[in-house]
């Protein structure tokens, strides 16, 4: 079975930094895709960011970019320029390429706090 | 606003008692997936069904089940309530092609309290 796993249970950014969120996750397949999912104070869960593992090339969406390191089971999220609006829970995510037959699997999640 | 609804929002109930939990999914969608969020267990998936049929199954205990009807909407059937039921369970939905990504949306989520 896969495991996910963030070992940062909080993180604290000054408005506007840049700040790095980690990732790592344990499986025996080759191919699958990791997600980042936000999830704010409302409860509703969005999705941030994705990566496919065969893609060499590292995911970017606006301000929010990850760092994929398939032989070490990395994937970290980077977010620049922090905004008040980025503070919530974030939740690295990962799942298994058999034409969408598994759910995700998540980690504990790493709850980000924006300091103005 | 992802397309994916769950009613109702909050639900209150004892131990013992038995709750249904629903979730229409996006237009088109054929896949719904459904997900526990508990402070001990973390954000856990249940289930999953694709147009009508179980697809996938992770911890999902014996005393819950779920169906996937005609219309494509979903039930999530909680039975024999425990104190440790009380979570936020999430419906999600996806487009899903064998062999190719599927996106996962998800619903608002409805908070379960059993006293």
């Amino acid at each position: 079975a896969q495991t996910v796993t963030q070992s940062q249970p909080e993180m604290s950014v000054q408005e506007a930094e840049t700040v790095t969120l980690s990732c790592t996750y344990d499986t025996s397949e080759s191919d699958y895709y990791l997600f980042w999912y936000k999830q704010p104070p409302s409860r509703q869960m969005i999705l941030v960011i994705r990566q496919e593992a065969y893609k060499q090339q590292n995911a970017t969406e606006n301000r929010f970019s990850v760092n994929f390191q398939k032989a070490a089971k990395s994937f970290s999220l980077k977010i620049s320029d922090s905004q008040l609006g980025d503070a919530a829970m974030y939740f690295c995510a990962y799942r298994s390429p058999g034409g969408g037959a598994d759910g995700l699997t998540f980690g504990k999640g790493t709850h980000l706090i924006i300091q103005p | 606003d992802s397309g994916v609804t769950q009613t109702p929002k909050h639900l209150i109930t004892a131990t013992g008692q038995r709750v249904t939990l629903r979730c229409s999914p996006r237009s088109g969608d054929l896949s719904v997936y459904w997900y526990q969020q508990s402070l001990d267990q973390g954000l856990q998936f249940l289930i999953q069904y694709y147009n009508g049929e179980e697809r996938a199954k992770g911890n999902i205990l014996e005393r819950f089940s779920a169906q996937q009807f005609p219309d494509l909407h979903s039930e999530l059937n909680l039975s024999s309530l425990e104190l440790g039921d009380s979570a936020l369970y999430f419906c999600a939905s996806s487009v899903v092609v064998a062999g190719a990504r599927s996106e996962q949306f998800f619903g608002p989520g409805t908070r379960l309290t059993v006293l």
